[in-house]
C-alpha cells in the first residue's frame, strides 16, 4: 500500500538556524498536506499543496511539492522557539486515503 | 464555530476491559477519521466514516471498531484492552470535498494498566 517516509526523525537546531523536513511517497499523490503538533497538543493543519512543482510560503515557512508529485519539503528560515513541535506531512493518494509520515520533531535551543 | 470535541480526555483502564471514545465533529463536517498516536509509531490510521458508513480502514485488529451516527458524531470502541493499546486517540473531521483537510480534536489519552 501507499507509504509516506519522512526525514529526519528528529532535529535540534540553534535559534536562528534554518530547518528542513522532507517527505517522500511511494506513489504519486493527488495532494500533500502539512500539519504541526505542539508538545502536548494535537496536529493542526498548516497547508495543502496540489499542483506539481507548487511552492507556497507562510511567513518564514516555505512548502514545496515535487514535480512528480511524490515528494515534498517544509523549510523554516531562522527558527524561533515558537517553532518547536512535530511536523507531519500527509499524502493523499488513491482511494481518498490520507497517509501520514512519521513526523519530524523539531527542538530549538535559545 | 466549535471545534472537534473528544470525550473523555483521559481515562485509565485495565487489561481485558473495553473502552468507548466519543467524537463530535465540526458542525457541517460529515467525515470523521480516527488515529492512534504513540511515541514510536506516529499517527496510525484506524478508520474513516462518512454518512454512517466506514469508508476506509487501517491495519488494526478487529478489537478496534467504530461507528458514526446520523448527526455525524462518531464513537470508537476497543475491546479486550491490551497494554499496547495505551495511546492518544485522535479524532479528526473534514468536509467531504475531495481534499480531506483534517481538523483534529484534542484527543483521548488512554492508559491501560
Amino acid at each position: 500500500g501507499q507509504q509516506v517516509m519522512q526525514i529526519p526523525q528528529y532535529q535540534h537546531v540553534q535559534e536562528g538556524e534554518d530547518f528542513t523536513t522532507y517527505c517522500n511517497s511511494s506513489t504519486t499523490l493527488s495532494n500533500i498536506q502539512w500539519y504541526k503538533q505542539r508538545p502536548g497538543g494535537h496536529p493542526v493543519f498548516l497547508i495543502q499543496l496540489v499542483k506539481s512543482g507548487e511552492v507556497k510560503k507562510q511567513k518564514r515557512l516555505t512548502f514545496q511539492f515535487g514535480e512528480a508529485k511524490k515528494n515534498s519539503s517544509l523549510h523554516i528560515t531562522a527558527t524561533q522557539t515558537t517553532d518547536v513541535g512535530t511536523y507531519f506531512c500527509a499524502g493523499q493518494g488513491g482511494g481518498n486515503k490520507l497517509v501520514f509520515g512519521a513526523g519530524t520533531i523539531l527542538r530549538v535551543k535559545s | 464555530k466549535a471545534g472537534v470535541t473528544q470525550t473523555p480526555r483521559y481515562l485509565i483502564k485495565t487489561r481485558g476491559q473495553q473502552v468507548t471514545l466519543s467524537c463530535s465533529p465540526i458542525s457541517g463536517h460529515r467525515s470523521v477519521s480516527w488515529y492512534q498516536q504513540t511515541p514510536g509509531q506516529g499517527l496510525q490510521f484506524l478508520f474513516e466514516y462518512f454518512s454512517e458508513t466506514q469508508r476506509n480502514k487501517g491495519n488494526f485488529p478487529g478489537r478496534f471498531s467504530g461507528r458514526q451516527f446520523s448527526n455525524s458524531r462518531s464513537e470508537m470502541n476497543v475491546s479486550t484492552l491490551e497494554l499496547g493499546d495505551s495511546a492518544l486517540y485522535l479524532c479528526a473531521s473534514s468536509l467531504v470535498d475531495g481534499a480531506n483537510v483534517l481538523t483534529f480534536g484534542a484527543g483521548s489519552r488512554l492508559t491501560v494498566l
